[in-house]
């Protein structure tokens, strides 16, 4: 069974500064799917970034950045030029390949931007 | 675009009462799921379906029944409602390929007194 694990609860970031939230995973798959989510006070759920295991280089989007570590099992959320709509709840999430595969994930991090 | 719709948004149970949550999509999606979210567990998984008329048990079932009648539509179902079922309940729905990730509702906050 695969296992994601966020071990920060709570992080705290002066606008403007960057961030790194922290994400580990187990599994014995080659190929599969990792995700981070950022869920703000509006409780939505909205896909921040995604990254294929089988891809060497690290997924972007925009201010967002991962540092994908397979050998480590290893997926961290860089979040530079950190801004007040940042503050949300983030979550690590994978999923391996195949038809009957589900999404699993991490307990999530409560990340706070301060002015 | 309304993606995938939940209703109700919130809900006050009162214990052994039964309720049904609705949830639409309107993504021609394979896949739908029902999720629970409490603080300190993240998203747990209660049951899922693969295709019109089809459900599978997630992590957490117990409690819980569903009903995918129809492709567009996964009902989540509380037959006697226990204050341990107060928690955001989240449905998602993806195609067959879940490598893009799920789309999600914008949740339900049910509480059982």
């Amino acid at each position: 069974a695969q296992t994601v694990t966020q071990s920060q609860p709570e992080m705290s970031v002066q606008e403007a500064e960057t961030v790194t939230l922290s994400c580990t995973y187990d599994t014995s798959e080659n190929n599969y799917y990792l995700f981070w989510y950022k869920q703000p006070p509006s409780r939505q759920m909205i896909l921040v970034i995604r990254q294929e295991a089988y891809k060497q280089q690290n997924a972007t989007e925009n201010r967002f950045s991962v540092n994908f570590q397979k050998a480590a099992k290893s997926f961290s959320l860089k979040i530079s030029d950190s801004q007040l709509g940042d503050t949300a709840m983030y979550f690590c999430a994978f999923i391996p390949p195949g038809a009957n595969s589900k999404l699993t994930f991490g307990k999530g991090i409560t990340l706070s931007v301060r002015p | 675009n309304a993606g995938v719709t939940q209703t109700p948004k919130f809900r006050v149970l009162k214990t052994g009462q039964s309720m049904t949550l609705l949830c639409a999509q309107d993504m021609n999606h394979e896949y739908m799921y029902w999720y629970r979210q409490d603080p300190g567990m993240g998203l747990r998984l209660i049951h899922y379906s693969v295709g019109e008329g089809t459900t599978a048990k997630g992590e957490v079932p117990d409690g819980y029944n569903v009903s995918r009648l129809k492709k567009q539509n996964f009902l989540l179902g509380l037959e006697s409602a226990a204050p341990s079922q107060t928690s955001v309940y989240f449905c998602a729905s993806n195609r067959a390929e879940a490598n893009y990730g799920y789309t999600f509702g914008s949740g339900t906050r049910l509480t059982v007194v």
